[in-house]
């Protein structure tokens, strides 16, 4: 099956700087990566996905970044807020089956 | 946007004693539904694909018999913690794909505590 990695655990930033999240997957089928926003006892929240067929995706001050040949993909945050402070996720799925979800990034952004 | 309801909240029972969580798709019919396990401060990990009018399948090292899943109609699927042990204490969280948005929806989850 297939087996997400996501570095690193725990992210500390100070406001208005960058924050970078990076995934690896294992399986080369999987052709859609969500990331998901996670607060305090809180459903996961979708923030931004990619599909096999693009390279890069921005959203405002979120983007991600897929490298298929190399099985990652990043989550990209500019301008970091303190409300962007959460645990976030990213997935891994083949055709909206499974999702196989990282072990998640504690974001820490300090005022 | 795609809606799905999981009730209830939260729930605190027996040990021994069995649980049912509800997750309905409100504006959308869902063939399958997706049942994730979360311990605190982890990531989910997904537990059970439900099939509407089929059985379950389950991953890897999920009990299927303690974890009971029903999915009879194309709006709500059910999972029932049989026998319910503090260690099954946990964030238990539903999913669905609705065919005309592409992407998941997530239930609002259901916080279980066995005492």
């Amino acid at each position: 099956g297939e087996n997400v990695e996501q570095h690193p655990s725990t992210l500390s930033v100070q406001e208005g700087d960058s924050a970078v999240i990076k995934c690896t997957y294992s399986d080369s089928a999987s052709n859609y990566f969500p990331w998901y926003k996670q607060e305090l006892g809180k459903r996961p929240q979708l923030i931004i996905d990619i599909r096999s067929n693009v390279g890069e995706k921005k959203d405002q001050r979120i983007a991600v970044t897929l490298n298929k040949t190399a099985k990652h993909f990043s989550l990209h945050i500019t301008e970091t807020q303190p409300e962007d402070s959460a645990v976030y996720f990213c997935a891994a799925s083949h055709n909206f089956n499974k999702f196989y979800f990282g072990s998640g990034t504690k974001l820490n952004v300090k005022p | 946007g795609a809606v799905v309801s999981q009730h209830p909240s939260w729930v605190i029972c027996k040990s021994g004693t069995s649980v049912k969580i509800e997750c309905r798709s409100l504006d959308f019919q869902a063939t399958t539904m997706f049942w994730y396990r979360q311990f605190p401060k982890q990531s989910l990990m997904l537990m059970a694909t439900s099939n509407e009018g089929s059985k379950a399948t389950y991953e890897q090292g999920v009990e299927k018999d303690k974890f009971l899943i029903n999915h009879a109609s194309l709006t709500l699927s059910t999972l029932t913690v049989t026998s319910a042990h503090p260690e099954d204490s946990s964030f238990y969280i539903c999913s669905a794909s609705d065919p005309g948005y592409a992407g998941y929806t997530f239930g609002s989850g259901t916080r279980l505590t066995v005492v």
